[in-house]
């Protein structure tokens, strides 16, 4: 049963333009929302993560917005630059459990 | 900073062979994950050590799987009897109890099962 899920495998964007990547969950206990990074060859790198109690969370380029009741939330990069071409994926979890829950993940492409 | 070491990176068996891998965490970290990723879906939850102790085991792994965490320190997971079905990329994370969320991964060991 996919919890997370991340229904745009890939995205393609110029570079210094936004990129937005959506992730949908459908488990109300989630509180605690995280994207990760991951390039080829390499484990997954946390990069911003996100509380229930926020709707926003803002680090550098990177801000990801979360909408509880539509259970909702993306990820705004801005501006894409080429090293952010990766495999995002999108993780969520309850707070005093201890499993992140993934989706499948976008491909991020930056074009120069 | 070591970071989460795996090894090895990449293992190539025939089925029916055993294989095992290790995995060493950040040292500060309690809390000791192992995710299996196939191609086109995201990690997926096999098992959970906090210390020395397996507290949880997905319902995605068999019989053929057994992991230890010896002395809450490095741990090992061997699969027996490899089938082609747990040809992925099996990766290792770390964490403390203080920041759960936030797990460190390793890059992972490559499995193919020929």
């Amino acid at each position: 049963d996919q919890q997370v899920k991340q229904n745009s495998p890939s995205l393609s964007v110029q570079e210094g333009r936004i990129s937005i990547l959506n992730c949908d969950y459908t488990n109300s206990m989630f509180d605690y929302f995280l994207w990760y990074k991951k390039y080829p060859a390499e484990g997954p790198t946390f990069l911003i993560s996100i509380s229930s109690i926020k709707d926003k969370n803002e680090d550098g380029r990177f801000t990801v917005f979360l909408n509880k009741s539509a259970k909702h939330l993306s990820l705004h990069i801005v501006p894409s630059q080429p090293g952010d071409s990766a495999v995002y994926f999108c993780a969520a979890v309850v707070s005093n459990d201890y499993k992140l829950s993934f989706g499948a993940g976008t491909t991020v492409t930056v074009r120069a | 900073d070591t970071g989460v070491s795996q090894d090895p990176r990449h293992k190539i068996t025939k089925r029916g062979q055993n294989v095992t891998f290790r995995c060493d965490p950040i040292s500060e970290h309690n809390r000791l994950y192992w995710y299996r990723q196939t191609l086109g879906q995201g990690p997926e939850f096999l098992t959970y050590f906090q210390n020395e102790a397996q507290l949880e085991k997905s319902r995605l792994l068999s019989d053929r799987f057994s992991a230890e965490r010896p002395k809450g320190s490095f741990s090992t997971l061997e699969i027996q009897r490899t089938e082609q079905g747990d040809s992925a990329m099996y990766l290792c994370a770390s964490g403390r109890r203080e920041t759960n969320e936030k797990l460190f991964f390793g890059s992972g060991t490559q499995l193919s099962v020929l």
